[in-house]
């Protein structure tokens, strides 16, 4: 079966610090991956997307980065955070037999 | 473009009353339609997807949805309501020639059941 991993659960990092959280998806192969950022715990937004490795598409302009290096390896990043990148921040992937997307527990920062 | 809209923020219900979550999406075409649980500091949940076929699509705990090309809706219902149905609840939207297979969310409705 597949499962997908997002760590850490928590983190908190003070403004100006670097940022990488880490999805990685089990027992699937080329999936679509996604980052996602939910904001005061209500609407979704999609911040990036990769149907494969090294291919990352941005949907929002922002302070953060994403990266694929691996195929089932989908890393969120940033050089110099700010208040604003807090949040609750989502991995998902999407199994192409159920037309599904699937996502991960969560990653939730705190920039202070 | 693909948008949706959840016109409530809040739904309160007694304990073993029907229940009903609005839905209401914009899309070209013909579009993919889901729903998704949300349980405090947790990931998202598939409950249910509509594809095609039967209007009325059954899920997981009991709920299903209809959908109503004619009114562009997809409300999520549930005959008998569980205090543990208390979460925030998204729908989301996918058209078929989406490349990117990219959901666009609602803002998210927050389901309080009572007992």
């Amino acid at each position: 079966s597949q499962t997908i991993h997002q760590w850490p659960a928590t983190l908190v990092q003070p403004v100006g610090s670097p940022l990488s959280l880490e999805c990685t998806v089990e027992g699937t192969s080329n999936p679509n991956l996604y980052w996602y950022r939910q904001a005061a715990g209500r609407g979704l937004q999609l911040l990036f997307y990769s149907v494969g490795i090294g291919q990352i598409s941005s949907e929002v302009p922002q302070n953060l980065s994403a990266s694929r290096p691996q195929d089932r390896q989908f890393i969120l990043s940033s050089k110099k955070l700010l208040l604003s990148d807090s949040g609750f921040y989502l991995c998902a992937w999407r199994s192409l037999a159920k037309n599904i997307q699937y996502f991960g527990a969560g990653t939730r920062l705190s920039v202070l | 473009a693909q948008s949706v809209a959840q016109p409530e923020d809040q739904v309160n219900v007694a304990e073993g009353n029907p229940l009903t979550v609005k839905c209401t999406y914009s899309v070209s075409g013909n579009p993919y339609l889901f729903w998704y649980v949300q349980y405090p500091n947790r990931g998202l949940q598939f409950l249910l997807k509509y594809i095609t076929g039967d209007n009325l699509v059954k899920g997981s705990y009991g709920f299903e949805a209809e959908f109503n090309k004619s009114q562009t809706s997809f409300h999520l219902k549930k005959p008998s309501a569980l205090v543990s149905d208390s979460a925030l609840y998204f729908c989301a939207v996918r058209e078929r020639n989406n490349a990117g297979n990219m959901l666009t969310f609602g803002g998210g409705t927050r389901l309080m059941v009572k007992p």
